[in-house]
């Protein structure tokens, strides 16, 4: 079983949209979550941490269920430059687990 | 946020030869680690390298293959050893920049095509 698992997609969605994307996790010790956006043949960029009260910036809101070993992001009023990979990372002391990404592609 | 640059960015290699790519933090952090991109693929740690002492290896990876090194804080290397067409991907060093912190950031990356 993976440590973190997302659906990969692709997510296509038209400007304005809402659009969603969870991620789950295996460990119930992990300790941090984090949303990292990459855009094609660039390096992965932090987006935002998640924390267990959620968290907002801007048109972007994360998630934290721990209970259920799910973080999640919203991106509302979708841009056509929010298209991008959206990875999902967890955190387990000195070790980083990355999910295979969610692809998100807004569309005029 | 630390500011990593990496070198070269991109490069075309023949097999058999080896190439080293150079990771540069413009301040010190406490842990670096290099991770592999396949096409279309997720990131893949190759190992952590330690300031001073020999790379952690993750399974699948070995240091004859990929040998690391961290002479200090601020700087890595990572070295792609007899190259096969298998090793071309996307490497990509990674730092965490204070204790305390747990967030990870990423140099550009080096794009290696082994023919």
């Amino acid at each position: 079983r993976k440590e973190v698992e997302q659906d990969p997609g692709p997510f296509n969605v038209p400007e304005g949209a809402t659009v969603a994307f969870n991620c789950t996790y295996s460990n119930s010790a992990s300790q941090s979550f984090f949303w990292y956006r990459q855009d094609c043949r660039k390096e992965p960029k932090l987006l935002m941490s998640v924390y267990s009260s959620g968290n907002e910036d801007g048109r972007f809101t994360a998630q934290l269920n721990r209970a259920s070993q799910y973080i999640s992001l919203l991106i509302r009023d979708s841009k056509l430059s929010d298209s991008a990979t959206y990875l999902c990372v967890v955190n387990e002391g000195n070790q980083f687990y990355f999910g295979t990404g969610t692809s998100l592609t807004v569309i005029p | 946020s630390a500011v990593i640059s990496q070198k070269p960015s991109r490069d075309i290699c023949q097999r058999g030869t080896s190439l080293t790519i150079q990771c540069q933090v413009d301040s010190q952090v406490t842990m670096m680690f290099w991770y592999r991109q396949q096409p279309g693929q997720s990131l893949t740690l190759i190992a952590t390298a330690n300031q001073g002492s020999e790379a952690t290896y993750e399974s699948g990876f070995v240091i004859d293959k990929f040998p690391i090194s961290r002479p200090n804080l601020t700087f890595s290397t990572l070295t792609v050893s007899n190259m096969s067409p298998e090793d071309s991907s996307i490497y990509l060093c990674s730092v965490v920049d204070r204790v305390g912190t747990d967030t990870q950031y990423f140099g550009p990356g080096t794009r290696l095509t082994v023919l």
